[in-house]
């Protein structure tokens, strides 16, 4: 079966920092992956996804960036974070279906 | 601008009871539908999905989507308080091989013993 998994659980980073955070997919290939951001009391917001290695489509202009590295590796980056970033961001994948599933979830606080 | 609408509640059904939720869409070519289920800081998780008119049935949830009125909604039957949660509405916009999901805002249902 396929895991989605992210990492950290939670971050607390201070405004100006830089971010890094991680999402891979086991138990598959080839899975289109996504990243959104659900800010408190908001909807989830869809800010990158990608079909395949290096492929990024931006939902979004921000100070965000992703990258996939690797078939089953996402991650989401800032050079310098902004209060506006805090959120809960979340990576979903599917592939041969409609249906995204989502991993845990990083819940970043910027301060 | 295409958009998915859901009242953001809360609903607040007594334990036992039918809880329904209720989702319309603005793009008349859409054509998945998806409910998701949502507990206070967890990810969201399937429920169910459904792609052809009328209900979809699984276990205590039923869907059911009416394309030519542009609404899909979720019945919970014989609610139980661990269904208390904010609900997720999601829409396939178009054909193709867009695999992008448009979202509502959620409607957060509370189920009281």
């Amino acid at each position: 079966s396929q895991t989605i998994h992210q990492w950290p659980a939670t971050l607390v980073q201070p405004v100006g920092s830089p971010l890094s955070l991680e999402c891979t997919v086991e138990g598959t290939s080839n899975p289109n992956l996504y990243w959104y951001r659900q800010a408190a009391g908001r909807g989830l917001q869809l800010l990158f996804y990608s079909v395949g290695i290096g492929q990024i489509s931006s939902e979004v202009p921000q100070n965000l960036s992703a990258s996939r590295p690797q078939d089953r590796q996402f991650i989401l980056s800032s050079k310098k974070l902004l209060l506006s970033d805090s959120g809960f961001y979340l990576c979903a994948w599917n592939r041969d279906s409609y249906e995204q599933y989502f991993g845990p979830g990083t819940r970043l606080t910027v301060t | 601008q295409k958009e998915v609408e859901q009242n953001s509640g809360p609903l607040s059904v007594p334990e036992g009871a039918i809880a329904s939720l209720n989702c319309t869409y603005s793009d008349r070519v859409s054509q998945s539908f998806f409910w998701y289920r949502q507990y206070s800081g967890k990810s969201p998780e399937l429920i169910m999905s459904i792609y052809s008119n009328g209900d979809k049935e699984d276990g205590r949830f039923t869907a059911q989507l009416n394309k030519a009125s542009q609404y899909v909604s979720l019945l919970i039957r014989d609610s139980q308080p661990s269904d208390s949660a904010t609900y997720l509405c999601a829409v396939r916009p178009n054909a193709g091989n867009n695999r992008k999901l448009i979202w509502g805002l959620g409607t957060s249902l509370a189920v009281n013993p």
